[in-house]
């Protein structure tokens, strides 16, 4: 079967920084995305990757190594407003995509 | 800006009822898609459509039904909704190309009682 997994909840502090894993096994592989999505709105794009390496966008990276079916997002410099969900996604060999649950990341003051 | 609107945010039904939910995007995109979202579950792709008049299931069909009549709208039909069809629903919107992101919809949490 196709499974995304990620952390359930993370708490990180202001300013800091955090890293969020995603470890995918699919059918096939043809690109990961990352989205946020704060509570009560909908999943907004944050990056795609699809060959291996770091992707850097402002205060946010993401990952990718498709031999260990692993991504990570890195947020940088922390903001309150980066309290979010963070949706892993994975575009199957049928260019469908695979979700993830989902990690709730908690910024604390 | 690419904009992905749902018909409406919150919607109570009665079960047995029929139910529509529309979607309708303003970027000319080929592809329309619904998913579902509850608590603990990644999205649940319910039917996508890349072109007018087609439409494809996906992982969770049953109890649903799609229209697609116009480029730019994209209905879902609960045929007789049932209790266990609570949940949030969001529609997207993707160009065609395996790069393009998908655009989301502000979402419609439907409940059934």
């Amino acid at each position: 079967g196709q499974n995304i997994d990620q952390p359930t909840e993370m708490t990180a502090t202001e300013g800091a920084i955090v890293q969020i894993n995603c470890t995918y096994q699919t059918s096939g592989f043809n690109g990961l995305f990352w989205y946020q999505q704060h509570a009560g709105e909908a999943p907004t794009f944050l990056s795609y990757n699809v060959l291996d390496g770091l992707e850097e966008k402002g205060r946010f990276s993401s990952f990718l190594s498709r031999s260990k079916g692993y991504s990570y997002l890195l947020l940088k410099e922390l903001q309150m407003k980066d309290s979010a969900s963070y949706l892993c996604a994975v575009k199957d060999s049928n260019y469908q995509l695979i979700w993830g649950a989902g990690t709730k990341l908690i910024i604390k003051p | 800006d690419v904009k992905v609107t749902q018909s409406s945010r919150y919607l109570v039904k009665r079960t047995g009822e029929k139910v529509f939910l529309e979607c309708v995007q303003d970027m000319d995109h080929e592809n329309m898609f619904w998913y579902r979202q509850d608590p603990g579950l990644g999205l649940r792709l319910i039917y996508f459509s890349y072109d007018v008049k087609m439409k494809e299931k996906g992982d969770i069909p049953e109890g649903y039904s799609v229209s697609r009549e116009k480029k730019e709208r994209f209905s879902l039909i609960l045929e007789s909704a049932s209790t266990n069809q609570t949940s949030m629903y969001l529609c997207a919107s993707s160009p065609t190309g395996e790069s393009h992101e998908q655009y989301f919809g502000p979402g419609t949490r439907l409940t059934v009682t």
